[in-house]
């Protein structure tokens, strides 16, 4: 079933500086991967996505990494701003079915 | 972009009453609306999918007569919480995505249930 934690995992970064945020995924089958952004009280957004057959891609500022013979999943949010402050969800699709299947979190605290 | 919308955005309501949630597609057809349940410091748990037309698929231990899902149109999915009790208490989420073979899924901004 999905992972279900009751504490999140908190990364602290000061502003400025870069963050990576790791995530595990379950599913060897798996084949498309996505990171999304979780502010309090609120629903999740979309960052970044990737594809089973790439191993990096870029965005504004985010980078993802893939390591599929691990299962690995990796976020660096580069020059980290407060306003990155937020729980992180990798997320995966397994099937057809396009169900996502949600990582644990971890929360993002930016020191000023 | 595509903007998914969520009433109402919280809601108190006393325990065994029942309370409905809707999920709107704005400017997209929805073809699939997916419903999620997040409790405090926890991850989003898929609870069931939506198919505009048919009835809805649950996942593995949410009780499909307890939370009644209807996707009556294109831009619309309600989620009713029946006979809600405290452990209900939660925060409900959807999303929807636009195409059969489409994989990205707009998120609503949730609807934070509290049952006293």
């Amino acid at each position: 079933g999905e992972s279900v934690g009751l504490h999140l995992p908190t990364l602290s970064v000061q502003e400025g500086d870069n963050s990576i945020i790791n995530c595990a995924y379950s599913n060897s089958a798996s084949d498309y991967f996505i990171w999304y952004k979780q502010e309090s009280g609120k629903g999740p957004q979309f960052i970044i996505d990737i594809r089973s057959n790439m191993d990096k891609r870029q965005g504004q500022r985010v980078t993802v990494l893939l390591n599929k013979t691990v299962k690995h999943l990796s976020l660096q949010i580069a020059a980290t701003q407060p306003g990155d402050s937020a729980v992180y969800f990798c997320a995966e699709i397994k099937d057809s079915s396009y169900k996502l299947i949600f990582g644990s979190g971890t929360r993002l605290l930016v020191r000023p | 972009g595509a903007v998914v919308s969520q009433h109402p955005s919280w809601v108190i309501c006393k325990s065994g009453t029942s309370v409905k949630i809707e999920c709107r597609s704005l400017d997209f057809q929805a073809t699939t609306m997916f419903w999620y349940r997040q409790f405090p410091k926890q991850s989003l748990m898929l609870m069931a999918t939506s198919n505009e037309g048919s009835k809805a698929t649950y996942e593995q231990g949410v009780e499909k007569d307890k939370f009644l899902i209807n996707h009556a149109s294109l831009t619309l999915s309600t989620l009713t919480v029946t006979s809600a009790h405290p452990e209900d208490s939660s925060f409900y989420i959807c999303s929807a995505k636009s195409g059969r073979k489409s994989e990205t899924q707009y998120f609503g901004p949730g609807t934070r249930l509290l049952v006293l």
